[in-house]
């Protein structure tokens, strides 16, 4: 079974650019995360999307960070214009079963700001 | 909300030791499950371990197992026979029984000495 898949998984840019980030998640896997962990810190959720519908934006910084997840599958999140404290890496999981709670990661992308 | 609470941001244990990881959480709720994630240098998160609240025995996944106490809020993991492929940050990971997302904490690293 092939797993959640990334990319890129590392990207350098300048403040005040734009970077995305891609993620497909596990086949059949209807509930998609993305989660920013900042180096030293434990991963933080941004946002979560039930197929197509967002469930949970509560901590996405809305006014530079957008996410979506177009025909209920692949997901992109966005981020224009970058700072600098959005050097982190950007985590992708998915999950099928909701009651056990076990997520599925990617590697993740690793974002460098300069 | 719920928080995650991990005080030991870094451990260390012989080879075919045990070791101790710690973790409490602050929550209301008596709905939830408690995870345990490692995450090796550069690879994918992986669950090692999970357990239900209303479980009252406490789970085991071979060389992993936890001391789980409700009414001291607290999950912790023990690594038995340590191996060199345990190194890696491990996270306890907080679900409520209601919600779908994970709540981390901040992250434990361990190294395996040989």
């Amino acid at each position: 079974e092939a797993g959640v898949a990334q990319s890129p998984r590392y990207k350098i840019i300048e403040k005040r650019q734009s970077v995305a980030f891609w993620c497909n998640p596990i086949s059949g896997h209807a509930t998609l995360y993305w989660y920013q962990q900042i180096l030293g810190q434990g991963p933080k959720l941004l946002i979560q999307f039930q197929n197509n519908g967002v469930v949970d934006d509560s901590q996405l910084p809305k006014d530079r960070f957008s996410a979506e997840r177009l025909k209920g599958v692949d997901s992109t999140l966005k981020i224009q214009p970058a700072k600098l404290e959005d050097s982190a890496v950007y985590l992708c999981a998915s999950s099928f079963r909701q009651a056990t709670g076990e997520l599925f990661f990617g590697e993740g992308s690793r974002l460098t700001v300069l | 909300a719920q928080t995650v609470t991990q005080s030991q941001p870094e451990m260390s244990v012989q080879e075919a030791e045990t070791v101790t990881l710690s973790c409490t959480y602050d929550t209301s709720e008596s709905d939830y499950y408690l995870f345990w994630y490692k995450q090796p240098p550069s690879r994918q998160m992986i669950l090692v371990i999970r357990q239900e609240a209303y479980k009252q025995q406490n789970a085991t996944e071979n060389r992993f197992s936890v001391n789980f106490q409700k009414a001291a809020k607290s999950f912790s993991l023990k690594i038995s026979d340590s191996q060199l492929g345990d190194a890696a940050m491990y996270f306890c990971a907080y679900r409520s029984g209601g919600a779908q997302k994970l709540v981390f904490g901040q992250g434990t690293r361990l190294t395996i000495n040989p």
